[in-house]
């Protein structure tokens, strides 16, 4: 296994337009985490899945974002109408249920213009 | 809820120098303490975790942490640098019974200079 990816690497985007970014975690893993990290802050807990179900979202995550995982596989995460302030590296990270220890993709960075 | 403070936000060292990056977390719950670290252009790694028993936990490349409880801290130790360590350290917690969410601090840059 090649660890958890991320795609697109970088994004740059628009004020206004929706982007669309991908995980695929780790295969063996059932839970995949979304974070966001912003310049100089350590990252930020959006949203986790335990397969397909979404069992926790931070207050950070606004109504413009919206995150799936519809085959416990592979997740997306959806920004709709970008803002400046949304511009940060999105991470992704996975692991196994009850497992203390998550592993962590490239990220995605989104800058918005 | 937890929280996590990471006292110095950059701390440079001369190669060979013993180094000490400071954490300390609040949290109304037990926890896990973990450090990650993220080399330039990199993605996160974990460094070493603490889950329960000796309070002193060590990684495969010389870096050491000791929980704490009474002074609520996880520091990060080790004894000689190298260049190689310049990096991001991040201190994290999560709690033990609920989820595994990460509660990340904002992150130390070392920077180990020759």
């Amino acid at each position: 296994d090649t660890g958890v990816s991320q795609d697109p690497r970088h994004k740059i985007t628009k004020r206004g337009q929706n982007v669309t970014f991908r995980c695929d975690p780790i295969s063996e893993h059932n839970r995949l985490y979304w974070y966001r990290q912003t310049l100089g802050q350590g990252p930020e807990f959006l949203t986790y899945f335990q397969n397909e179900a979404q069992l926790e979202k931070s207050r950070l995550l606004s109504d413009r974002f919206s995150a799936e995982r519809p085959k416990g596989s592979f997740s997306t995460l959806e920004i709709q109408r970008t803002e400046q302030g949304d511009s940060a590296m999105y991470l992704c990270a996975s692991s196994f249920a009850g497992g203390n220890e998550q592993y962590f993709g490239p990220g995605t960075r989104l800058t918005v213009t | 809820a937890q929280s996590v403070t990471q006292l110095d936000s950059q701390v440079p060292v001369f190669e060979e120098a013993p180094v000490e990056l400071r954490c300390n977390y609040s949290s109304s719950v037990s926890v896990y303490l973990f450090w990650y670290v993220q080399y330039p252009n990199q993605g996160l790694q974990l460094l070493l975790k603490y889950l329960s028993g000796s309070t002193l936990v060590e990684s495969i490349n010389g870096f050491e942490a000791e929980f704490n409880k009474s002074q609520t801290s996880f520091h990060l130790r080790k004894p000689s640098v190298h260049i190689s360590d310049t990096a991001e350290y991040f201190c994290a917690v999560s709690e033990r019974e609920y989820g595994n969410k990460l509660v990340f601090g904002a992150g130390t840059i070392l920077r180990v200079k020759s």
